[in-house]
């Protein structure tokens, strides 16, 4: 079965420590998102990657965030320094295009930023 | 912005009763898409249904798509308890096919 994994499920950290976030995409998969959600926004994409290129990252903060997939198996988002209006639970999720793409998502990481 | 809205914000019925939910857009789309979020978990893709079609089935799902009025729709029909969840339309345009997500309609369904 399957399915996009992300590492850590929680976070607690301290404002303006590092925090990196890890996605597994589903094997095969060549477009990978990460997404943004909380109670005030709702979903929000960050960042996508078509075959481990970034394609759009115009819903980052450029200046704390960075999105890289540095293979095909692993996609990383971490924020530095992080502040409290970081805390939100943030989503990777995975598709194949070539068509309408249905997104596979990964169970979140929630994080805390005190 | 191609983000469907969707209404109710939160709907709550009875188990065994149907529940309808809605999502209207502002543009045309090439799909959409109804995903299911469980409280704590990611979202799960529902039913896909493409701009020239104008009614899907899926299980105790159906989903309808009119175009003229830029609004789908989502029945649930015989809901349960397990059916508790938020659900997502999430629309597409041009060629990027990269689905944008609404804020959600929250359904609760009372055993």
């Amino acid at each position: 079965d399957a399915r996009v994994t992300q590492t850590p499920r929680h976070k607690v950290t301290e404002m303006g420590q590092e925090v990196t976030m890890r996605c597994q995409p589903i094997l095969g998969h060549n477009t990978v998102f990460w997404y943004r959600q909380t109670m005030m926004q709702g979903l929000e994409l960050l960042a996508y990657f078509r075959n481990r290129a970034p394609l759009d990252d115009s819903g980052m903060p450029k200046d704390r965030f960075s999105a890289e997939m540095p293979d095909a198996t692993l996609a990383t988002l971490k924020i530095q320094p992080s502040e409290p209006r970081d805390s939100a639970v943030y989503f990777c999720a995975s598709g194949t295009a070539g068509g309408p793409l249905e997104q596979y998502f990964g169970p979140g990481t929630r994080l805390t930023v005190t | 912005s191609q983000q469907g809205e969707e209404d109710p914000q939160a709907l709550s019925i009875q188990e065994g009763e149907n529940a309808t939910m809605n999502c209207s857009y502002k543009t045309s789309i090439n799909n959409l898409q109804w995903y299911r979020q469980n409280s704590g978990r990611g979202l799960v893709h529902l039913i896909l249904i493409r701009s020239n079609e104008r009614e899907k089935h899926s299980g105790r799902l159906r989903v309808t798509l009119d175009t003229s009025k830029k609004s789908s729709s989502l029945l649930i029909t015989a809901s349960r308890a397990a059916d508790t969840a938020s659900y997502f339309c999430a629309t597409d345009a041009g060629g990027s096919y990269i689905p944008t997500f609404g804020r959600g309609t929250s359904l609760i369904v009372h055993p």
